[in-house]
């Protein structure tokens, strides 16, 4: 079956680690995302990429960094720089600007 | 930032009840207006991706209509049921091709 996958579901890191979340998707789609939620909050766009070896800005890529060197994976790392790494991450993929988002089940990273 | 506002906040309504949430965006530089459903310990998942002024979308007792020039949608369930209970997103996308999420209308269909 197609789909994404997010690794882990849960992550613990100590402040002050980079931390790296898996996202990978078999359903050939070219453009990838990365989304932050916080309590109360809609989802906060961090990183995308619209094709291999390309990737943007969101509204929140501050402490944040991503690669895209294959169309399946689009790996998010949260580096020691992001003050508030504690939440939920969504990764999602889609063909196009036009097609509904595919979303992974998510993970929640807590920075102890 | 844009901004991408969702009312209500939350509802709870009875089985069989009709029931209607609304998405406002910036009425400039519209590309498309995404729904999606977002159940508890799922993915969201997509309802609706509307691009036209006027667009009308169905899926089964799940409809949405789309107004670019004022910049609002509406999301209607039609008899709701208790299934059909979970956060409902709105989504904007601009020339600039990034989705901007509402905060979302949480759903509570009684039994």
């Amino acid at each position: 079956d197609g789909g994404i996958t997010q690794s882990p579901k849960y992550l613990f890191r100590k402040e002050g680690q980079n931390v790296t979340l898996s996202c990978e998707q078999n359903l050939n789609h070219d453009a990838m995302y990365w989304y932050r939620q916080d309590p109360g909050q809609g989802l906060r766009l961090i990183y995308y990429s619209q094709i291999v070896n390309d990737f943007q800005k969101g509204d929140i890529a501050e402490g944040y960094s991503v690669s895209r060197e294959k169309k399946e994976s689009f790996p998010l790392t949260v580096t020691s720089a992001q003050k508030n790494p504690t939440a939920f991450y969504l990764c999602a993929s889609s063909w196009d600007q036009v097609d509904g988002y595919t979303f992974g089940s998510g993970t929640r990273l807590t920075v102890v | 930032i844009l901004n991408v506002e969702q009312s209500p906040q939350s509802l709870h309504v009875q089985e069989g009840d009709s029931t209607n949430f609304t998405c406002s965006f910036p009425s400039s530089n519209f590309y498309a207006l995404h729904w999606y459903r977002w159940e508890t310990a799922k993915s969201p998942e997509a309802l609706f991706v509307m691009t036209l002024n006027g667009d009308e979308k169905k899926k089964g007792r799940i409809s949405a209509t789309l107004n670019t020039k004022e910049g609002y949608s509406y999301l209607y369930i039609k008899g709701s049921q208790p299934e059909d209970s979970a956060t409902y997103l709105c989504a904007f996308m601009d020339s600039s091709y990034k989705l901007i999420f509402g905060s979302g209308t949480r759903l509570l269909v009684r039994p």
